[in-house]
């Protein structure tokens, strides 16, 4: 069965230091999306593509945070410079449309730790 | 808001018994979804209903929606260990244009074998 694949699984790093998390979706799937999941909370979306634009990124902090999905395929979200309120999991699904009337299928997810 | 609210936070039963999560919200909904989150894994979509449904089956899982009290439940019947995990519902509200599904902060079972 095809999974959405992310990496790291884990990753430790200081603060003012820069992170890069990657995720594969599912093949064929045209809507991505990466989540940020704070422990003892649900996800909340951070921003979704449709493949390769961006439609809806109202919750990225930009001053940090960028995300890409060059060839509207797999997506790198970037953290730059990391501050330890970024602590979290980071969630990366896709779906075959945009739009919540359909599945979402979740990687894994990235643990981060900001000391 | 239109986020949902899980209630209980917190849920322990034993195995074979039946567990009950509900799931209310403020906003007018397309659909309701729920997921289940193994300890620190991702989520699996469990079961969508629509705001026009009032009733659907998986298994031994049971969701109900009453759009006229904006709440809905997922029954797990004969629980069993592996059925351990937080349970999170997610909304679509309605509306054109509407596509990001929100979710509450989840409901976690503890399933004692």
């Amino acid at each position: 069965e095809a999974e959405v694949a992310q990496s790291p699984r884990y990753k430790i790093t200081e603060k003012s230091q820069a992170v890069a998390f990657w995720c594969d979706p599912i093949s064929g799937h045209a809507t991505l999306y990466w989540y940020r999941q704070i422990l003892g909370q649900g996800p909340e979306l951070l921003v979704q593509f449709q493949d390769e634009s961006v439609v809806d990124d109202s919750q990225l902090p930009k001053d940090r945070f960028s995300a890409e999905r060059l060839k509207g395929v797999d997506s790198t979200l970037k953290i730059q410079p990391a501050e330890l309120g970024d602590s979290a999991m980071y969630l990366c699904a896709s779906s075959l449309n945009s739009g919540g009337k359909e599945t979402q299928y979740f990687g894994p997810g990235t643990r981060l730790l900001v000391l | 808001s239109q986020q949902g609210e899980e209630d209980p936070q917190a849920l322990s039963i034993q195995e074979g018994e039946n567990a009950t999560m509900n799931c209310s919200y403020k906003t007018s909904i397309n659909n309701l979804q729920w997921y289940r989150q193994n300890s620190g894994r991702g989520l699996v979509h469990l079961i969508l209903i629509r705001s026009n449904e009032r009733e659907k089956h998986s298994g031994r899982l049971r969701v109900t929606l009453d759009t006229s009290k904006k709440s809905s439940s997922l029954l797990i019947t004969a629980s069993r260990a592996a059925d351990t995990a937080s349970y999170f519902c997610a909304l679509l509200p309605a509306g054109a244009g509407s596509y990001q599904l929100t979710f509450g902060k989840g409901t976690k079972l503890s399933v004692i074998p």
